[in-house]
């Protein structure tokens, strides 16, 4: 599985955009690039995924770079809801059983 | 909304003993997954099952772990006998499609003492 590479943790401030990176420089035509976070003490929630071109739903936004070894994932306005652990995942279209390979995420924290 | 619902919450048992953590998957979901994150690590997947059996399952799912889906609407997580390494939040997720969002239970809590 091709792999992700994400900063550790970041900050923002509440009622601010926050952009979360995702490098997977070694992504294959194939990957979808999926965003999962995990609140505190619960199960992990999608959040949104895209292939080549940028894409929004009620949740977040993702730009997807060009070249297609980087990818975004931007909040427009964090609330403190907001505050989790996100990860970037590569999917394949040809995954065998779709299982999701979770690395160690960018811890968000939301200052009120 | 349909959730997926994961019971008991917490589980504790002695080392040695047989745990079963039970999964109610979204109804009309076809795929269905255990991943467990051990405390301050990563989440990891354990099985794939589909169409009533395992299609895929990670090297920590060993002989000591087992998966059945008994009558249609549960999905359950057996482990033969636990280890204190087993302690652990274990996640049920189903999907309605192969490369479909995954939805996650709340998680139980294994404590193995």
């Amino acid at each position: 599985d091709a792999k992700t590479t994400q900063p550790n943790s970041m900050e923002s401030n509440e009622e601010e955009p926050v952009h979360l990176p995702c490098n997977h420089s070694t992504i294959s035509g194939t990957d979808y690039i999926h965003w999962y976070r995990q609140l505190p003490s619960q199960g992990p929630e999608y959040v949104i995924h895209g292939l080549t071109s940028n894409v929004n739903n009620r949740m977040a936004s993702l730009a997807i770079a060009e070249d297609r070894k980087s990818s975004t994932l931007i909040l427009h306005r964090a609330t403190l809801r907001d505050a989790a652990v996100y990860y970037c995942i590569l999917r394949a279209i040809y995954n065998q059983g779709g299982k999701l390979i979770f690395g160690q995420g960018t811890e968000l924290s939301v200052k009120p | 909304e349909p959730e997926v619902t994961q019971t008991p919450s917490h589980q504790v048992t002695q080392m040695g003993q047989e745990v079963i953590l039970r999964c109610v998957p979204i109804s009309n979901h076809l795929y269905f997954y255990w991943y467990r994150q051990i405390l301050g690590q990563k989440v990891e997947f354990l099985v794939f099952f589909y169409n009533n059996e395992i299609s895929e399952k990670s090297e920590i799912f060993d002989d000591q772990f087992s998966v059945e889906r008994p009558d249609g609407s549960n999905f359950t997580l057996k482990i033969r006998s636990t280890k204190l390494e087993d302690s652990a939040m274990y996640f049920c997720a189903s999907s309605p499609g192969l490369l479909a969002e995954q939805f996650f239970g709340p998680g139980t809590r294994l404590t193995v003492l």
